[in-house]
């Protein structure tokens, strides 16, 4: 809920422009990462995810690229929309094939009409 | 199509208190899991399960016992409360591994 935001960094963006979200990753050795958008109150919801094996990936109005040299992943979201509203974090798979993650503490996204 | 279901949204215990949070997931997903999220934190692996009757320890699992006695459903309980355990929890399951679903949380506060 919104007390687990209260700390987070906060991105503002005008109704219609894209959007930019970095998360830093520490483990060289990751090689699966994913983006979850979380509403208040509401559970992390998959956006995207990528492999170490690409550089960028795009599904419908978000695009995550992955700068495997200075371990960062960003997030754009293009043409953003008052319901893109949200947290957003990064996770990364540190055991290939296996459930163990590390997640990233988020980024609010807030969307002005 | 519930997905992942969590119950209670909400709950307040007084420190020392037991209690049991109810996860039910509907998609025939083998693996579940357990995790707090607590501010300035990202999700915090309590504990998970790849099966129906196996359970094993996250990051986090002190204070915490979890059972998985059918597949659909994965059990956390508290067996005595205290404040350090606030938290929002989330359940979770998985197809293997890939990405997990999520339900949307329980908020527990511990006094």
């Amino acid at each position: 809920g919104e007390s687990v935001g209260l700390h987070l960094p906060t991105l503002s963006v005008q109704e219609g422009d894209n959007s930019i979200i970095n998360c830093a990753y520490s483990n060289s050795a990751s090689d699966y990462f994913i983006w979850y958008k979380q509403e208040s109150g509401k559970g992390p919801q998959f956006i995207i995810d990528i492999r170490s094996n690409m550089d960028k990936r795009q599904g419908q109005r978000v695009t995550v690229l992955l700068n495997k040299t200075v371990k960062h992943l960003s997030l754009q979201i293009a043409a953003t929309q008052p319901g893109d509203s949200a947290v957003y974090f990064c996770a990364e798979n540190r055991l290939s094939g296996t459930y163990k993650y590390i997640f990233g503490t988020g980024t609010r996204l807030k969307v002005l009409a | 199509n519930a997905g992942v279901t969590q119950t209670p949204k909400f709950r307040v215990l007084k420190t020392g208190q037991s209690m049991t949070l109810l996860c039910a997931q509907d998609m025939n997903h083998e693996y579940m899991y357990w995790y707090r999220q607590d501010p300035g934190m990202g999700l915090r692996l309590i504990h998970y399960s790849v099966g129906e009757g196996t359970t094993a320890k996250g990051e986090v699992p002190d204070g915490y016992n979890v059972s998985r006695l059918k597949k659909q459903n994965f059990l956390l309980g508290l067996e005595s409360a205290a404040p350090s355990q606030t938290s929002v929890y989330f359940c979770a399951s998985s197809y293997g591994v890939q990405p997990q679903h999520f339900g949307d949380g329980t908020r527990l506060s511990i006094l």
